[in-house]
């Protein structure tokens, strides 16, 4: 296990419906990476928390959006949802001051949007 | 578990040969590459990554060879076992702490 702990690890929502997922870092790390993954692709950078701010972000529109809090876990907001948001949402914590290969991954929440 | 595995491109083969799992990247700036394992219902795991300046890395029981004048990268993974058994993902980065960048990925089935 890795540390990384998302909530919840399935659900189901209805198209131009708002859906919030979680995660909880590792213990020491204060970045959180946020990645989409549609079936059979590899992840996609969705954007990056550190220290509640947001610290680069991928090609996603706005409507996916993101809180980092004083503890360090994170939250992904989508708005509007759309069929094609559904995808395995993955996060990964990591120290800021190693490199990514310090980064572990949760085990992801499965998104299904209908 | 969940599958991440549908319409990958697939390794099939048998305990204890070796498998060599390739990815073509396409940032010829990317200074990082790294090789991910993902198994079902789990999110990517760490297995070993090379730098630019570097064309061989090895680890337990997995070697990496990356040719730059190609943009190529390779997982070598020796001995086969069957906890070997996900798909893997190549991912590229301009920095140590940059973003990742994931290709496609390969799924690897091995078989007792």
């Amino acid at each position: 296990e890795t540390g990384v702990t998302q909530s919840p690890t399935h659900l189901i929502k209805t198209r131009g419906q708002q859906v919030t997922l979680r995660c909880s870092s590792q213990s020491g790390h204060n970045t959180v990476s946020w990645y989409q993954q549609a079936l059979g692709q590899g992840p996609q950078f969705i954007f990056q928390y550190y220290r509640e701010e947001e610290n680069g972000r991928g090609n996603f529109p706005p409507r996916f959006s993101g809180l980092q809090f004083p503890n360090y876990s994170s939250e992904l907001n989508v708005n509007a949802l759309e069929l094609d948001d559904s995808a395995l949402y993955l996060c990964a914590s990591s120290p800021i001051t190693s490199r990514f290969t310090e980064a572990f991954f949760g085990q992801g929440t499965r998104l299904t949007v209908v | 578990g969940e599958s991440v595995g549908l319409h990958l491109p697939t390794l099939s083969v048998q305990e204890g040969d070796n498998s060599i799992i390739n990815c073509a990247y396409s940032n010829s700036a990317s200074d990082y590459f790294i090789w991910y394992k993902q198994e079902s219902g789990k999110g990517p795991q760490f297995i070993i990554d090379i730098r630019s300046n570097m064309d061989k890395r090895q680890g337990q029981r997995v070697t990496v060879l990356l040719n730059k004048t190609v943009k190529h990268l390779s997982l070598q993974i020796a001995a086969t076992q069957p906890g070997d058994s996900a798909v893997y993902f190549c991912a590229e980065s301009l920095s140590g702490y940059s973003t990742l960048t994931f290709g496609k990925g390969t799924m690897l089935l091995v078989s007792p």
